[in-house]
C-alpha cells in the first residue's frame, strides 16, 4: 500500500534560515509521482512540483529546491532563506496509478511558522 | 481563467439533513476528485471519476455519494449528514501533468 510520511509536524525557524521539509513515502510500484503542495494561511492548495520516479535529478526554483533519492524513498524540500511568506502547511504527495494522480496519498502535512 | 470553483464556501447542516457541494472545473480535465481535509491527517480522497459517467470511491466514501453527468461538474452529495463528516472539503481536477489543481475549499459543519 501506498504511504507518505512527513514526521515533521511543526517546524519554526526565524527569517533567512534555510529550513528542510523531510518527505518519506512507500510504495510497490516501479513507476509513481511526488508531488509537493502548499497550502498557506488562507487555504487554499498550491501545487509546487512534480517528479516522477525516473527522474532523479534534483531541482531548483529560486529559493526553492527539492531532493529526490529513490534509494532512501525520500522526497525532501528545502527552502533558503526563508521568509515569512513561507509559512504554511506543506504537503508531500504520491501517486503511483500513472500520471493522472488517480490515486493520490497525502502526507499529513508539516506546518512551516517563519518567524520576523 | 476560473480553474476549480466550489460552492458553497460555508455550510452549517444539522445531523441528519443532506446538502450537496459543486464543483465545476473549465480546464476540461478529465480526472475529477473530492478529498476532505481534517487536523492532523493530509487529505483524504473521498471519491474520483476519470470521466463523464465513470465513478470509483476512495478512501472514505461511506456517507458520500457523486455523479459525473458532464466533464465540467463533478457534485458531491452527502445525504444524512454527521458530525463526523465535519470538515474542510477540496474538489481537484488533474491535467495531463498529473497534478491536482484545487478548488478553495468548503468548510462543513455539522452540529
Amino acid at each position: 500500500a501506498q504511504k507518505v510520511t512527513q514526521a515533521q509536524t511543526e517546524i519554526s525557524v526565524v527569517e533567512k534560515e534555510d529550513v528542510t521539509l523531510d518527505c518519506v513515502y512507500e510504495t510497490r510500484d516501479t513507476t509513481y509521482y511526488l508531488f509537493w503542495y502548499k497550502q498557506p494561511p488562507s487555504g487554499e492548495l498550491v501545487f509546487l512540483i512534480r517528479r516522477n520516479s525516473f527522474d532523479e535529478q534534483n531541482e531548483i526554483s529560486g529559493r526553492y529546491s527539492w531532493n529526490f533519492q529513490k534509494s532512501t524513498s525520500s522526497f525532501n524540500f528545502t527552502i533558503t532563506a526563508s521568509q515569512v511568506v513561507d509559512s504554511a502547511v506543506y504537503f508531500c504527495a504520491l501517486s503511483d496509478l500513472g500520471p493522472y494522480g488517480q490515486n493520490f496519498v497525502f502526507g499529513p502535512g508539516t506546518r512551516l511558522s517563519v518567524l520576523p | 481563467n476560473a480553474g476549480v470553483t466550489q460552492t458553497p464556501k460555508f455550510q452549517v447542516l444539522k445531523t441528519g439533513q443532506s446538502m450537496t457541494l459543486q464543483c465545476a472545473q473549465d480546464m476540461n480535465h478529465e480526472y475529477m476528485s473530492w478529498y476532505r481535509q481534517d487536523p492532523g491527517m493530509g487529505l483524504r480522497l473521498i471519491h474520483y471519476s476519470v470521466g463523464a459517467g465513470i465513478t470509483d470511491q476512495g478512501e472514505v466514501p461511506n456517507g458520500y455519494n457523486v455523479s459525473r453527468s458532464t466533464t465540467e461538474d463533478f457534485p458531491l452529495r452527502l445525504l444524512s449528514a454527521a458530525p463526523s463528516q465535519t470538515s474542510v472539503y477540496f474538489c481537484a481536477s488533474s491535467g495531463d501533468r498529473g497534478e491536482l489543481f484545487f478548488g478553495e475549499g468548503s468548510r462543513l459543519t455539522v452540529l
